[in-house]
């Protein structure tokens, strides 16, 4: 499967920890957008970058923060976590400012 | 300010009923205007996107811009249609570029 691919699925852990979501976008994207999907929020934009560079900036709390390495993978690092925080994180992937394609999800759950 | 908005939370139709899933938006440019469709544990994935025009699994969707609206419909629905299904825009100009928003989603159940 060349698709974009995310780990891990699931992920439990408690208040005040720090998560690492990873991504890995199609061959040959160079960017990829990082999207939380929670009940009360929807789904709502989080961060995009391009070819290793932040491009935009969406919803995105000052405990988050992520990075697109040489490889074009993303991680998404969570931090100081909050019960809030429980939602379904997707990655997703485009050549550039063309469709994006996501990832299955990681699920994030906050005890 | 850039939104999206679904007005049906939910939506239940019997098989082979025509199907209507509404979708407004606000946007001071010129967006581009998705339909994602979202099976129960599955990705989500592109089912339209307005400047293509054309019909996937029979699904048709047609911006209109004085309405600001792009509705999605289906003459006559399947059980398999039965998904989660989000309208989205993306951004045309600065911040908004290449972003997506999102609609709060409409899920759709067919019945046999």
């Amino acid at each position: 499967d060349s698709g974009v691919t995310q780990t891990p699925k699931h992920l439990i852990t408690a208040t005040g920890q720090r998560v690492t979501l990873r991504c890995s976008p199609r061959s040959g994207d160079l960017s990829v957008y990082w999207y939380q999907q929670s009940l009360d929020q929807g789904l709502q934009f989080l961060i995009q970058y391009y070819n290793g560079e932040e491009r935009a900036k969406g919803n995105i709390l000052e405990r988050f923060s992520a990075q697109q390495f040489p490889d074009l993978h993303s991680e998404l690092n969570l931090s100081s976590l909050e019960l809030g925080d429980s939602a379904l994180y997707f990655c997703a992937s485009s050549p550039y400012n063309n469709e994006q394609f996501f990832g299955p999800g990681t699920r994030l759950t906050v005890l | 300010a850039q939104r999206v908005t679904q007005p049906e939370k939910l939506l239940s139709v019997f098989k082979g009923a025509p199907v209507e899933l509404k979708c407004n938006y606000s946007y001071s440019g010129s967006p581009e205007l998705f339909w994602y469709v979202q099976y129960s544990r599955q990705r989500l994935q592109l089912l339209l996107r307005h400047i293509s025009r054309e019909s996937i699994k029979g699904f048709t969707a047609d911006l209109n811009k004085g309405e600001t609206s792009f509705h999605l419909k289906k003459p006559f629905a399947q059980e398999e249609d039965s998904a989660m299904y989000y309208c989205a825009l993306k951004g045309d100009r600065g911040s908004t570029l290449g972003r997506l928003y999102f609609g709060r989603g409409t899920q759709l159940t067919v019945w046999p």
